[in-house]
């Protein structure tokens, strides 16, 4: 059974950098049929498309985001990651990871149970 | 592309018909909206891609039709467990977008 399960910090303090990692079991980055991606939603709000990751590091982004996002893959480890800079309370939101369907149907079809993240000092 | 949905609530009874709607700022063909559904404490689910193929393990009670900038889901006859928030999601154009969602709530 393919999963995806987020990990990393729960609580960030403004202005410092969140990262999260995703790790896919039951499957595998390397078939190359799938995006990578990464999705957050606050708090009674609809999803918000954040970016996703191709395994050969190709990268799209959300521009909402504008240089603070990085997306990384590795494929040997199964797991794709996400850096945010500079977060403020805006990004306090649950996160997600997510697979794309497919490389030219840009929905998700595998998702994550998702982290809580808190921006707050 | 905004994506607007209405209503926002839709609070309706076992066995009724819900209908769903989802407008697009601008034309979406019809193969690059999808429906998700999300319960309190889940991520969303994959109901319909394609505005109308229901994803693997969706009952047929749900439907989906559209095209260009209207878009509509409709729950044939609404059960307990369908009790959830329904988004819509085009990818026509980059960014992805996704609709504010519309809650059903059973009675």
């Amino acid at each position: 059974q393919v999963q995806l399960h987020e990990s990393g910090p729960g609580l960030v303090r403004p202005s410092e950098t969140l990262s999260l990692t995703c790790s896919l079991s039951g499957g595998s980055i390397n078939s190359g049929s799938h995006y990578w991606g990464w999705v957050r939603q606050h708090s009674g709000k609809g999803p918000e498309w954040i970016g996703y990751i191709h395994r050969t590091g190709s990268t799209y982004y959300n521009p909402f985001l504008g240089s603070r996002i990085t997306l990384s893959v590795d494929n040997s480890k199964s797991e794709f990651s996400l850096r945010l800079t500079s977060v403020t309370a805006a990004d306090t939101a649950v996160y997600f990871c997510a697979r794309t369907f497919s490389t030219s149907y840009y929905f998700f079809d595998l998702w994550g149970q998702g982290t809580r993240v808190t921006v707050s000092s | 592309i905004v994506l607007t949905q209405s209503p926002d609530t839709l609070s309706l009874s076992p066995g009724e018909r819900a209908t769903l709607s989802c407008r697009a700022s601008q034309a979406v063909d019809n193969s690059h909206l999808v429906w998700y559904q999300q319960k309190p404490g889940q991520p969303p689910r994959l109901l319909m891609s394609e505005a109308s193929n229901r994803a693997a393990g969706i009952p047929d009670r749900f439907s989906g039709l559209g095209s260009e900038t209207e878009f509509t889901l409709t729950i044939a006859r609404l059960e307990p467990e369908d009790s959830a928030v329904y988004y819509c999601q085009q990818f026509r154009v980059s960014p992805l977008t996704f609709g504010q969602g519309t809650k059903v709530e059973i009675k």
